[in-house]
């Protein structure tokens, strides 16, 4: 099974910080990642979509790069909205298995 | 516009199973290349996948859970049913119904979710 991991688990950041957030599987997933944003009591929301584009609607301060193994999320200058929890999650197609990260908590410095 | 909403019991005991049902709209899984799933959030936060079923039928499950669940779906009453059996205390979680967008590996849409609480 692929493992996903994340970090840092908790990060504490500045309005108008750059932050970044990497992701890293176990094994090669080629570009096979999504990012999603979870606001406290709300449902996860996707964000990036195959490792660097952007879902629609979503403000252009976020980004994903990345392929194979190692990838990352990054808020070019965070907003008041952003402080929120952010996970990755990797795909496979054959079979179809869903495997998703431990999260990431920007916090409020 | 798609909408889920999840039903189901909110505590259940040890050993016994969990039957949950998503109501959806907005779309259909008769089309091709429709899936509709379970996600669930620990109170730790974390997220994992457990169950998929497809347009065709097709279902597929997380390989650390494969053995106790079920998923099926009602196409005339636009649902889709999860069964967990042999509920542990570890089971509980915020339990969501998920769209999985057509042609690509990720979660569009969600349901707000229902708390299950596995005690005795």
């Amino acid at each position: 099974d692929i493992q996903m991991t994340q970090s840092p688990s908790y990060l504490s950041a500045s309005v108008g910080d750059r932050v970044i957030i990497t992701c890293q599987a176990s094994q090669d997933i080629g570009n096979f990642l999504n990012w999603y944003q979870q606001k406290p009591g709300k449902t996860p929301k996707i964000l990036i979509y195959d490792a660097a584009y952007l879902e629609p609607g979503v403000p252009s301060r976020f980004s994903g790069s990345g392929s194979g193994t190692d990838f990352t999320l990054t808020i070019s200058s965070l907003q008041p909205e952003d402080f929120a929890t952010y996970y990755c999650q990797q795909y496979d197609n054959l079979p179809p298995i869903f495997t998703f990260g431990p999260g990431t908590k920007v916090d409020m410095k | 516009q798609i909408t889920l909403k999840e039903s189901g019991p909110t505590l259940v005991k040890p050993t016994e199973t969990l039957t949950l049902t998503c109501s959806f709209s907005g779309f259909s899984l008769r089309d091709s290349g429709v899936a509709v799933g379970w996600v669930r959030q620990t109170p730790g936060m974390a997220l994992e996948w457990l169950a998929l079923v497809y347009w065709s039928d097709d279902k597929r499950y997380s390989p650390s859970l494969k053995s106790r669940l079920a998923i099926t779906k009602d196409i005339p009453r636009s649902q889709v049913v999860l069964r967990m059996t042999n509920m542990d205390p570890v089971d509980t979680a915020t339990y969501f119904c998920v769209h999985r967008r057509p042609l690509y590996g990720l979660f569009s849409h969600w349901g707000r979710g229902t708390l299950v609480t596995v005690s005795s």
